[in-house]
């Protein structure tokens, strides 16, 4: 089944403990990107990766780092996570850009207290 | 930069009424725009999309048109179901290689009761 994955889907945690949030597709697909989602605000766009080795800033990326080692994978870490950090949070994978569909993973809800 | 403004929720309604969510959009050139639907618990799946200027795209009873001279996409559905409640999202990507990103708005939840 094609399927975009995300663990874990709650995570609970403190300020300043180092966590990662894994995503894996098995669509080989090129793009991949993470969001988060807040009341009121939608999603926003953390990072985004066009391929292995490939990735850039999307609007918020303060706080966020990420890799893509490998085409199907793409974590999220949060060296220092803070409360403002708390959201839920989606991956997102796509052959391409433009008119190509994004793939979405079911989420992660993290709170950070 | 892109922008995507779509009507505030919650939006509640009877079974079998009509639907629309209005959606307006900025954006330099000519966009693809989508509409994203949010099941409760669930990630976001595409619903429908266009690409250029008169398209309409529909699924599943939805329908939407790309109106350029409005800049807009609204969502339509003649008979709504209770399944059908959800978070509904439009979206728009820039047109031409290196469309990045997905500008999302903040989303409309609808509420259709028996």
């Amino acid at each position: 089944e094609a399927q975009v994955t995300q663990n874990p889907r709650y995570l609970i945690t403190v300020t300043g403990k180092k966590l990662t949030v894994t995503c894996s597709q098995n669509m080989n697909h090129e793009y991949m990107s993470w969001y988060r989602q807040d009341p009121g605000l939608g999603l926003r766009q953390i990072y985004y990766s066009m391929n292995v080795e490939v990735t850039d800033k999307g609007d918020v990326p303060e706080g966020y780092k990420v890799s893509r080692k490998e085409k199907r994978n793409f974590p999220l870490i949060l060296e220092s996570p803070s409360p403002n950090q708390t959201s839920l949070y989606f991956c997102a994978s796509s052959y391409g850009t433009g008119d190509y569909e994004q793939y979405f993973g079911p989420g992660t809800r993290l709170t950070v207290t | 930069g892109n922008s995507v403004t779509q009507m505030e929720g919650p939006v509640t309604l009877s079974e079998e009424a009509f639907l629309t969510i209005n959606c307006t959009y900025t954006a330099t050139g000519y966009p693809s725009l989508f509409w994203y639907v949010q099941y409760p618990g669930e990630g976001l799946q595409l619903l429908l999309k266009a690409t250029k200027a008169d398209d309409k795209g529909s699924n599943k009873g939805f329908e939407a048109t790309y109106r350029k001279e409005t800049t807009s996409f609204h969502l339509e559905k003649g008979s709504v179901q209770v399944s059908d409640s959800a978070v509904y999202f439009c979206a728009l990507t820039a047109s031409g290689a290196g469309s990045y990103q997905l500008t999302f708005g903040k989303g409309t939840k609808l509420s259709v009761i028996p």
